[in-house]
């Protein structure tokens, strides 16, 4: 069964304290790995596709990279704007466009 | 474009009442999901659909539940009857095949039943 594991479950970071966030996955062939956003009261806003492993995406202070069992989102000086629920989720080659998500990591960043 | 819509935005009802969650898909997007969110399981993927015909509803937690698009522009979730624990936030989620799936999320009904 495809299964997605992101750790930890709640980070609490300072303002320019950089770390990482992960997400493990099992899957049956990875056709594609997301990473999303969400924000209280909102629903998740797409951040990155990966799709194979030594892949990486950047945007702002995040950058997502990719190997053959997990995902990392790197929060490189977060400000406390970048405090949210991040989200992995996967596509598996067997489920045609069928996306699981992990139950994600909130993260805070203290001024 | 609006983006996704869905209403209602909270729904409160009693054990047993139908309840009928409401979404129109971005125009032109041929995928349409719907996702039901706890604090306890996070984002589980309940059916979708593709070009109107559902592809997957495995997730769908039992009969009471069901789920339709009738046309390109509108889809329906219902539960009927509604119990305790289907209280949950409800998103509808669309996407074009092709577009790296990246999928645009509606901004939720919250649904409590008492």
């Amino acid at each position: 069964e495809d299964q997605v594991t992101q750790s930890p479950e709640a980070l609490r970071l300072q303002e320019g304290e950089s770390s990482s966030l992960n997400c493990s996955y099992t899957v049956s062939g990875l056709r594609g790995l997301f990473w999303y956003r969400q924000d209280p009261g909102k629903g998740p806003e797409f951040l990155f596709t990966l799709y194979s492993a030594g892949e990486e995406k950047e945007k702002e202070r995040l950058k997502a990279t990719l190997t053959k069992k997990e995902s990392f989102l790197h929060i490189t000086a977060p400000k406390p704007e970048d405090s949210a629920t991040y989200l992995c989720a996967v596509q598996a080659d067997s489920s045609a466009s069928k996306i699981i998500f992990g139950s994600g990591t909130r993260l805070s960043i203290r001024p | 474009d609006a983006g996704v819509i869905q209403s209602p935005r909270h729904e409160v009802t009693e054990m047993g009442q139908e309840v009928t969650l409401r979404c129109k898909p971005i125009s032109g997007h041929d995928y349409l999901f719907w996702y039901r969110q706890t604090m306890m399981r996070g984002l589980e993927l309940l059916i979708y659909f593709n070009n109107n015909v559902p592809i997957d509803d495995s997730g769908m937690p039992e009969d009471r539940f069901s789920a339709k698009m009738p046309n390109a522009s509108f889809s329906t979730l219902k539960i009927q009857p509604s119990e305790p624990r289907d209280s949950a936030v409800y998103f509808c989620a669309s996407t074009l095949r092709g577009a790296g799936e990246k999928l645009f999320f509606g901004s939720g009904t919250q649904l409590s039943v008492l």
